[in-house]
């Protein structure tokens, strides 16, 4: 089975610019979860959707940031405009409720460097 | 807020030897502990859970909790250069709502 998909791997930006992360879960898992990583904050859990609906997103930073589920296999999340406080690598990850509570399923990460 | 705490390291532990990586965490009501490997560059993958105090030995891998003292500690026997990575330590409340991390120790095994 394919596990989790983001795209792209690598974007760079300008400031001020609107940039689209996207993820594809793995099929059959009803969470969705997406995380930013730097080196000074480490893993963040910014927001996270159950059957496609957002759950909690106390952890989005400002209202620049927006995350979307239109359907089980698909989430975006957008920052607009962009600046360079916001480089980071932001990872999607999944699980299924009937799964071990906990375990999550990273995708590759998206590298998001804004200058 | 919860916190999950960890020496960032570099932790150097010569090949053989055994690994001991620390956590530890600011809510008692913490259920459930996580251990996430990540390489230079990639995800985290998940190696160890424990839910229960006490230890859970899994390969050459062995998870401590004692939720007296909000600890959690990750043991890694013969210990091979291909260990050489950054643990994560997670915790969550029990219920599939995300996972509180720490910001990981770097370990090197030195061949």
């Amino acid at each position: 089975d394919a596990g989790v998909i983001q795209s792209p791997r690598h974007e760079v930006t300008e400031m001020g610019q609107e940039v689209t992360l996207r993820c594809k879960p793995i099929s059959g898992h009803d969470y969705l979860f997406w995380y930013r990583q730097t080196m000074m904050r480490g893993l963040e859990l910014l927001i996270y959707f159950n059957n496609n609906v957002p759950i909690d997103d106390s952890g989005m930073p400002e209202d620049r940031f927006s995350a979307k589920m239109p359907n089980a296999s698909f989430s975006t999340l957008k920052i607009q405009p962009s600046e360079p406080r916001d480089s980071a690598v932001y990872f999607c990850a999944s699980s299924a409720s009937g799964g071990v509570s906990g375990e999550l399923f990273f995708g590759e990460g998206s590298r998001l460097t804004v200058l | 807020q919860k916190e999950v705490e960890q020496n960032s390291g570099p932790l150097s532990v010569p090949e053989g030897a055994i690994a001991s990586l620390n956590c530890t965490y600011s809510d008692r009501g913490s259920q459930s502990f996580f251990w996430y490997r990540q390489y230079s560059g990639k995800s985290p993958e998940l190696i160890m859970f424990i839910y229960s105090n006490g230890d859970k030995e899994d390969g050459r891998f062995t998870a401590q909790l004692n939720k007296a003292s909000q600890y959690v500690s990750l043991l890694i026997r013969d210990s091979q250069p291909s260990d050489s990575a950054t643990y994560l330590c997670a915790e969550s409340g029990g219920g599939a709502d995300g996972l509180t991390f720490g910001k990981g120790t770097h370990l090197i095994i030195q061949p």
